[in-house]
Formats: C-alpha cells, sequence, structure tokens
C-alpha cells in the first residue's frame, strides 16, 4: 500500500494561476480532507468529503475547489493563486467518516504564490 | 462546535526528563482522542489515541490520560530522547456521524542532549 500520495511536493505559483493538487489514496478510505498548515496556526481545514460525491466545506473553503468522483482521488484546486495561499497542503484520509478512526497524512505539498 | 484548546504552545525538557502536553475540549460528545507527531519538514503521524470507555493507554514511553469530567486529556512521554523533538498535535472526534476532527494549535517540544 502506498497510502496517501500527494503530488507535486513543490509548486511556485504567479499570483492569478490556476492549478490542481492531487491527492490519491489506496486503502478505500471513506473520509478524506484537506488542510492547509501556516507557522503558528495549526492545520485549518480547508474541504472535506464523506464519500465519492460528497464534498463540504471547512474552515476555510474561499479560493479553493474539490470534487471526488472516485473513492479513491480528491483533487484541491485553486482558482485564482494568491500570495496568501503560500502554505503547506496536506491531505488526509480516514477509514471512517463516522469520527473514531485516525487520519492518515500525506507528504505533503509546500505551495508558494508570487 | 466542538474547541480544542492546547497547552503549552512549546516545551523545552532535557534530555532523559518527562514532558507532558493537555487538552481541553468543550463538546461532552466527544469520544475519540488522537495525538499526532509532525517531525520538521515531514507529515503529521499518529503516535497514540484513546477512546472515551478508557482512562489511560500506554504504549513504551508515551501514555495518554482521558478526564471525561474535566473534559481534558493529556499526552505524557517520559525519558525524553532527542528524537523526540517535533510538533504534537491533540485532537477530538466524536462518532457517528460524518464528523471531522477538531485539532488543538500544536506543542512544539524541543529535547536538548
Amino acid at each position: 500500500n502506498a497510502g496517501v500520495t500527494q503530488t507535486p511536493k513543490f509548486q511556485v505559483l504567479k499570483t492569478g494561476q490556476s492549478m490542481t493538487l492531487q491527492c490519491a489514496q489506496d486503502m478505500n478510505h471513506e473520509y478524506m480532507s484537506w488542510y492547509r498548515q501556516d507557522p503558528g496556526m495549526g492545520l485549518r481545514l480547508i474541504h472535506y468529503s464523506v464519500g465519492a460525491g460528497i464534498t463540504d466545506q471547512g474552515e476555510v473553503p474561499n479560493g479553493y475547489n474539490v470534487s471526488r468522483s472516485t473513492t479513491e482521488d480528491f483533487p484541491l484546486r485553486l482558482l485564482s493563486a494568491a500570495p496568501s495561499q503560500t502554505s503547506v497542503y496536506f491531505c488526509a484520509s480516514s477509514y471512517s467518516s463516522g469520527g473514531n478512526s485516525p487520519l492518515h497524512f500525506g507528504n505533503g505539498t509546500r505551495l508558494t504564490v508570487t | 462546535g466542538e474547541n480544542v484548546e492546547q497547552h503549552p504552545s512549546t516545551l523545552s525538557v532535557q534530555e532523559g526528563d518527562s514532558a507532558v502536553i493537555k487538552c481541553t475540549y468543550s463538546d461532552s460528545a466527544s469520544n475519540y482522542f488522537p495525538w499526532y507527531k509532525q517531525e520538521l519538514g515531514k507529515r503529521p503521524q499518529l503516535i497514540i489515541d484513546i477512546r472515551s470507555n478508557v482512562g489511560e493507554k500506554k504504549d513504551q514511553r508515551i501514555a495518554v490520560t482521558l478526564n471525561k469530567t474535566a473534559k481534558h486529556f493529556s499526552l505524557h512521554i517520559t525519558e525524553t530522547q532527542p528524537e523526540d523533538s517535533a510538533v504534537y498535535f491533540c485532537a477530538a472526534n466524536k462518532s457517528g456521524g460524518s464528523y471531522i476532527p477538531t485539532f488543538g494549535r500544536g506543542t512544539s517540544l524541543i529535547v536538548h542532549p
């Protein structure tokens, strides 16, 4: 099992550009989510999904879109990048959306917007 | 919604000392409490978790205690080693629906050799 795979590892964008951060898991996990991590701010939830075809907003959803067409994949789209979106992004999944199983994190994507 | 407070934000200890990180939560229905360790430049990884039907759980040098009445849970690391240096996050969650975990802000643990 590869676990949770995120690509790319690093990305530099110019303001206004769009891009997609990829996330895939091979553990047949029901729940998938995206977090951003900024210094001193901990992990902030952007969007999450409790199953294929179902997505919902987290704490900081503005400027991001998600979709969940399959159980395995949960891409995060930046519509028009802004310097405030410079951050480290983690995708995480868990077996159950019922709230009683741990999260498995990907290795992260470090995004810089200039 | 749930609110999780984590203290301290930074903890500095000498190698061999014990370290304790405390979290409090607000929702009495929360019943699952994982702890994650994040080494510098790496992803967070689960190190231990506890469910509300248990008061304490140990795994070698780490332990977690839960006080449901006071709504707080703590991570205890004994005989700290330099490789324990990392950021530690607590989280609270509840089962039975589409519940997402609420994380604490993290504690940066520094173990001096």
